[in-house]
């Protein structure tokens, strides 16, 4: 079964924080994702990547940068962190369509 | 760009109803449509592939149909129980960008 870890779980920042949100994935999946999960709105995507080195710009993108180090590793990154930004964050990663969640962190911007 | 529009939830059921979860897409290229399934503290992991249109396809009691004329699918269960109770969503992928609907919370009472 494909494996996705996040981390940390759960996250407390100040406004005006930085903030590093990390994922790897040990599937080889090309694709990965980041999506933000708030009550109404469902799954909505920040960023995608189609491979290391590569970043696609999603939905939601202002506020948020991404990396891919290597084909494992997708990091999330909040420069300038804003209490708009709460949310429970998801790191995915794909194959042939089928999409493999990790268990998500939990960001709290006081 | 690529959209889905989902039944809205909550959807509160007894034991032994039946369940019906509607979806409608917009995509210029040819689809391909998953439904995921939610449970609390979890990330969403795939319930099935949405088979060709005007066949079904069926998993842990579910099933699926897809209706390509009036561009929208959906999911059934005849008689759901109380493990049923989750967030389902629907989901289209259109080239590398999986787009996920709002989801739809199921609450089932004993």
């Amino acid at each position: 079964e494909a494996a996705v870890t996040q981390s940390p779980r759960n996250k407390v920042t100040v406004t005006g924080g930085n903030v590093t949100l990390s994922c790897r994935q040990t599937n080889s999946h090309n694709y990965m994702y980041w999506y933000r999960q708030d009550t109404g709105h469902g799954l909505r995507l920040i960023h995608y990547s189609y491979g290391a080195g590569n970043l696609q710009i999603g939905d939601v993108p202002d506020g948020y940068k991404a990396t891919r180090t290597t084909q494992e590793d997708f990091f999330l990154l909040l420069e300038l962190a804003s209490p708009s930004q709460t949310s429970l964050y998801f790191c995915a990663s794909s194959e042939t369509g089928r999409v493999f969640f990790g268990k998500g962190t939990r960001l709290t911007v006081v | 760009g690529d959209s889905v529009t989902q039944t809205e939830g909550p959807v509160t059921l007894s034991e032994g109803t039946s369940l019906t979860v509607n979806c409608s897409y917009e995509t210029k290229q040819y689809p391909t449509l998953f439904w995921y399934v939610q449970y609390p503290g979890e990330g969403p992991q795939l319930l099935f592939k949405v088979p060709k249109a005007n066949e079904k396809g069926s998993n842990r009691g579910f099933e699926a149909t897809y209706n390509k004329e009036a561009t929208s699918f959906h999911l059934q269960k005849a008689s759901v129980q109380e493990s049923d109770s989750a967030v389902y969503y629907c989901a289209l992928i259109g080239g590398y960008k999986v787009v996920f609907g709002s989801g739809t919370r199921l609450l089932v009472s004993p």
